[in-house]
């Protein structure tokens, strides 16, 4: 009953570092989207893929990049890692189908020092 | 635009006490999805509840309750009796339609802190 999983849980990144969030979702859902959470800001769409193969900016898109390597994986990648990007990083999916609930992962804690 | 208001930041409550969290939206669309998310202190987002634009039934499920007003875009939540296991930040969200520029993604509000003390 795995749902949406990322990797990693935890990550501390110095300033410059580049590194990758995995995500991968076993709900057969078309849409994927990456979130980052900020204290006082809810949460703010980064990415997101309607399909496999689309992907498109959210709100906040600067320094990232993101990959739809198939249906179940949608990968967030830092290239440069930033203070300000210091985060929890939420990676979510939803079928296709209007009003479909979206599931989210567990959440990722990244620091960058 | 669409945008989402939780204008309560943080509530404080004793246990038992009933509490309402605020939830204001915005939006153009005439068809659309309201959500509630709970986030605990372990950090996940559960989900709660959904309900379309269509639909201003109030809906109740134990000790949790909804009241949907079209009229006044506002999509308030209740805990009944609230436990201390009640503690949480909780999220309200708005999701258009899938097919339209919105792409079925969710617009969150900035999340309301509930306390509940013994």
């Amino acid at each position: 009953n795995a749902g949406v999983t990322q990797t990693p849980k935890f990550q501390v990144l110095k300033t410059g570092q580049s590194m990758t969030l995995q995500c991968a979702q076993d709900m057969n859902h078309n849409s994927m989207y990456w979130y980052r959470q900020d204290p006082g800001m809810g949460l703010r769409l980064i990415y997101y893929s309607a399909s496999e193969g689309t992907t498109d900016k959210g709100e906040v898109p600067n320094g990232y990049n993101v990959s739809r390597l198939n249906k179940r994986e949608f990968s967030l990648r830092l290239e440069s890692a930033a203070p300000s990007q210091t985060s929890v990083y939420f990676c979510a999916s939803k079928g296709n189908r209007s009003g479909n609930t979206i599931y989210f992962g567990e959440g990722s804690w990244l620091t960058v020092v | 635009a669409q945008k989402v208001t939780q204008a309560q930041t943080e509530i404080s409550v004793v246990e038992k006490e009933d509490v309402t969290l605020d939830c204001v939206y915005e939006t153009r669309d005439t068809t659309y999805y309201l959500f509630w998310y709970k986030q605990p202190p372990s950090g996940e987002l559960v989900f709660l509840i959904r309900r379309n634009s269509f639909d201003e039934q109030n809906e109740i499920s134990g000790r949790y309750s909804w009241n949907f007003q079209k009229s006044t875009s506002s999509f308030n939540f209740t805990i009944t009796a609230s436990q201390v296991v009640d503690s949480a930040v909780y999220f309200c969200a708005l999701s258009g339609v899938h097919g339209s520029s919105n792409t079925g993604k969710l617009i969150f509000g900035q999340g309301t802190t509930l306390q509940v003390k013994p």
